[in-house]
């Protein structure tokens, strides 16, 4: 079945390690997300691919980047992880059509980050 | 902010009553989404409904929206135990390089008791 794949699922890092979340996607969608969501709190977007167009939110911190290499696939690097950084960190995909019109986005399982 | 906020934060209903889920937000929008979150899981897309449409229905499910207001509502029929998740309200505004942005509110968890 088509679907959004993130790996791994649970992930627990050191303070101040570098992590790297990835999340792959057989729905040949054109946009992928990533959102941040901590207990009982909303998602957060952090930022999103439109094809190779990385478009970051305004208040996402320079701690978080992201790379897409190809249509399947996008990271998420947390170069120095706090720990305020724990939370689940979910993937989502979409597609934007020629009519500039956007559609609902499906989301992974997310990953569960713990920092020590 | 552009989020959708969600009322009530927490509802408890009996297996076979209604549940109405209500959600206002700020700004114009492109469209209005709502998703639902099992505990610890992902979101799954339940309806997208269009700033120029009024009413959509997909199965036991009914969503309205009111651009005027700018609210909308999610009705789910006849719930079961099973529907028992966090319900989220995510809007598309219409303004600036927002395309395919989607900002989310806090939810509304819904409790189904059998």
């Amino acid at each position: 079945d088509a679907m959004v794949i993130q790996n791994p699922r649970y992930q627990v890092t050191q303070f101040g390690k570098p992590v790297t979340l990835s999340c792959s996607q057989t729905l040949n969608h054109n946009v992928m997300y990533w959102y941040q969501q901590k207990s009982s709190q909303a998602p957060k977007l952090l930022f999103h691919y439109y094809d190779k167009d990385f478009n970051n939110e305004a208040d996402t911190p320079d701690n978080f980047q992201s790379r897409r290499p190809n249509t399947s696939f996008c990271f998420l690097d947390i170069r120095s992880p706090g720990l305020g950084d724990a939370a689940m960190y979910l993937c989502a995909t979409s597609r934007i059509d020629g009519l500039m019109s956007s559609y609902e986005q499906y989301f992974g399982p997310g990953t569960r980050l713990t920092v020590t | 902010s552009q989020q959708g906020e969600e009322d009530p934060q927490a509802l408890s209903i009996q297996e076979g009553e209604n549940a109405t889920m209500n959600c206002s937000y700020k700004t114009s929008i492109n469209n209005l989404q709502w998703y639902r979150q099992n505990s610890g899981r992902g979101l799954v897309h339940l309806i997208l409904i269009r700033s120029n449409e009024r009413e959509k229905h997909s199965g036991r499910l009914r969503v309205t929206l009111d651009t005027s207001k700018k609210s909308s509502s999610l009705l789910i029929t006849a719930s079961r135990a099973a529907d028992t998740a966090s319900y989220f309200c995510a809007t598309e505004a219409s303004r600036g390089s927002t395309l395919g942005r989607l900002y989310f509110g806090r939810g509304t968890q819904l409790t189904v008791w059998p």
